[in-house]
């Protein structure tokens, strides 16, 4: 299957900082790529959808100034934490799913573990 | 919301079928249903998916129900690797998938 990878696996930062978390598409081009956090024992929350070329879409809830979405080619997104707080700590998860629709297969990332001072 | 419902949990032995049900009730003719499985601290995994008719892989096999409202996955030959959260998603193509709790797989020895 199609592998994707996020930089970096973990991420210990002070409260206050920034912090920018990478999700590739190592062998196939994705046209559009979604982020996701999960808490401790729940599911998946969908943060935002990401499309080459233009903006992102937030879900309800997501505040678009502290998460910063940069998808500026077809085989990278970029998650960018700003002032990150302690409750932003959480477990950040990207997809991405290829160009041909119809395959209709998202392809996830091991994740980024976020821990905020 | 998640528009899927799936037991919170199930028990298998290993080497015995697993049969994971979800009832997805609201389902459109456009729909496809997908299944993924997360172990701890990882991202989650592709298993199967499909539209209208049963499909088969190297991991499981989807059985659908003719009216599409529920479906089953179904693991052939459970072993310890497979305990997991398991996660029964439908969605229209192209578009995020949306998690909910999933049922939490437990394979014993």
């Amino acid at each position: 299957g199609a592998v994707v990878s996020q930089h970096p696996s973990w991420v210990i930062c002070k409260s206050g900082t920034s912090v920018k978390i990478e999700c590739r598409s190592l062998d196939f081009q994705a046209t559009t790529m979604f982020w996701y956090r999960q808490f401790p024992k729940q599911s998946l929350m969908l943060m935002a959808t990401s499309n080459e070329g233009s903006k992102a879409t937030y879900e309800q809830g997501v505040e678009k100034d502290k998460f910063l979405i940069n998808h500026a080619s077809l085989t990278l997104s970029t998650l960018t934490v700003t002032s990150a707080h302690p409750e932003d700590s959480s477990f950040y998860i990207c997809s991405a799913q290829m160009g041909v629709v119809d395959s209709n297969e998202q392809f996830f990332g091991p994740g980024t573990r976020l821990t905020v001072l | 919301d998640a528009k899927t419902t799936q037991p919170n949990s199930m028990e298998s032995n290993e080497e015995e079928p697993v049969h994971l049900p979800c009832n997805h009730s609201t389902i459109s003719g456009t729909d496809y249903i997908h299944w993924y499985r997360q172990l701890p601290s990882q991202g989650p995994e592709y298993v199967i998916h499909g539209l209208t008719s049963n499909v088969n892989n190297r991991m499981a096999s989807l059985a659908i129900a003719e009216d599409r409202k529920s479906s089953t996955l179904i693991l052939h030959r459970a072993t310890l690797r497979d305990a997991a959260v398991y996660y029964c998603i439908q969605n229209q193509a192209g578009t995020a998938l949306i998690f909910g709790k999933g049922t939490t797989l437990s394979v014993s020895s």
